[in-house]
């Protein structure tokens, strides 16, 4: 059974950067592209961009200026961090395991909330 | 990029059928068979419902089911139950990022 846990810091500054983690449980790590997604409250959903296992990424126009998502094949774990946080930044960033070249996320992690504020 | 376009709200007595919609752009929807459409529960992750506009993935109901045509995706959820209220998504590769751009969102409710 695949399982995604992530983790990070949840309250950060204006201008701080956020950093998040996901780590892979289950299945394969080198089959799949490995995604983020954010949700601010109350609205829909936001594709951030997406890694597979050779490095390669896509990025979301809006966001690749601010952007850098990596991974760790070592540990089954793949990471994101975006600078120069704003209130705008304010959502619930989730993970997921994406089926390449398809925009499909099979599995979701369970969804940090992240607040920027003074 | 702009989101793709679903309805804000649609509802249904329980057994009855109800088709969610999902309107896109010939640079989207209507060029490529990877949208995929996901259910979220208040305060949960989405979950998958549908892949490649009509591919039910092991575990979902055959109740649900995709369709496309044009530039406009559909999901039918038949035989409503009280347990499909929440909100749903639509996702829809796009060849301009190579990265899926979602919909509005609709709320389905159960009466």
């Amino acid at each position: 059974q695949v399982h995604l846990e992530q983790w990070g810091a949840g309250l950060l500054q204006p201008s701080e950067t956020l950093s998040l983690t996901c780590a892979v449980y289950g299945g394969s790590f080198t089959a799949f592209f490995w995604s983020w997604i954010r949700q601010p409250p109350g609205k829909g959903l936001e594709w951030i961009g997406e890694i597979n296992h050779n490095g390669a990424t896509n990025y979301n126009p809006s966001l690749k200026s601010r952007l850098t998502i990596s991974l760790d094949t070592s540990k089954n774990q793949f990471s994101l961090n975006l600078t120069s946080m704003t209130a705008a930044d304010t959502a619930v960033y989730y993970c997921g395991r994406g089926l390449g070249g398809r925009s499909t996320v099979d599995y979701w992690g369970q969804g940090i909330l992240v607040t920027v504020s003074s | 990029q702009s989101a793709l376009t679903q309805p804000r709200s649609v509802s249904g007595s329980p057994g009855q059928s109800v088709t969610l919609s999902c309107t896109g752009t010939s640079g989207d929807v209507g060029r490529y068979n990877y949208v995929s459409w996901y259910q979220q529960h208040p305060g949960k992750a989405p979950k998958l419902m549908m892949s490649d506009v009509s591919q039910r993935p092991s575990g979902v109901p055959d109740r649900f089911s995709g369709s496309k045509s044009g530039n406009t995706a559909s999901l039918t959820i038949s035989g409503l139950q009280a347990e499909d209220e929440a909100d749903y998504y639509c996702c829809s590769y796009t060849g301009s990022y190579k990265l899926g751009v979602f919909g509005t969102g609709t709320t389905v409710t159960v009466l």
